[in-house]
């Protein structure tokens, strides 16, 4: 079973314009991550944050946490066409570093 | 750091044959692990090693899954008697350290059961 569900499932936009997804997750966790993946290829991680945490930036990527909704958002700024890629967020709910992914948000920039 | 590298990238087998995979982690990372993806899903745990031993294994791994890492570097996982429905993606990550730590992903090997 999978801890967080993402959303949107897809999400289409422009360059230069800002894309937005969201994570729900279901238990407390110890962080939650965000990974990006193209078409076939393996993850790359984008960013940690940690439960105590509240925002984090890192480059064109802003993350936040609310632990109480037990959510996450992840924003780009200024879209690239090269960010076209699934993202997904990736909760680790205890000491042991297993972590769980959503179904992830499947990203599409356009020139 | 020449990242973490699995073989083969692609395998295409016949249904009721065994294929191994192997992972090389990052040097000196001391946790591996497996994980399996599907068309369209976030990869699933399967199981992970500290060191060499094995300290987690999902309840979804069949008995026909094992996987070693038998002197704490590359690990192997085999599938024995395959069948169509493991056909995925197999993705093996590292980290240092433990619980906190970002873990870096492999390109990934491919299964397709035939």
């Amino acid at each position: 079973s999978q801890q967080g569900e993402e959303d949107p499932q897809a999400l289409s936009i422009q360059e230069g314009e800002n894309a937005t997804m969201n994570c729900s997750y279901k238990t407390s966790i110890n962080n939650l991550q965000w990974y990006r993946q193209n078409s076939g290829r393996g993850l790359v991680h984008l960013i940690l944050i940690r439960s105590n945490e509240r925002e984090k930036h890192s480059g064109r990527l802003r993350v936040t946490l609310d632990t109480s909704k037990k959510s996450s958002s992840l924003l780009i700024t200024a879209s690239r066409a090269a960010d076209t890629a699934s993202y997904f967020c990736a909760t680790n709910p205890d000491s042991w570093g297993k972590l769980q992914f959503g179904a992830g948000t499947q990203v599409v920039v356009t020139p | 750091d020449t990242g973490v590298s699995q073989n083969p990238r692609h395998k295409i087998t016949k249904r009721g044959q065994n294929v191994t995979f192997r992972c090389d982690p990052i040097s000196e990372h001391n946790r591996l692990y497996w994980y399996r993806q599907t068309l369209g899903q976030g990869p699933e745990f399967l199981t992970y090693f500290q060191n060499e031993a094995q300290l987690e294994k999902s309840r979804l791994l069949s008995d026909r899954f094992s996987a070693e890492r038998p002197k704490g570097s590359f690990s192997t996982l085999e599938i024995q008697r395959t069948e169509q429905g493991d056909s995925a993606m197999y993705l093996c990550a590292s980290s240092v350290r433990q619980g906190t730590e970002t873990q870096y992903f492999g390109p990934g090997t491919r299964l397709l059961v035939l």
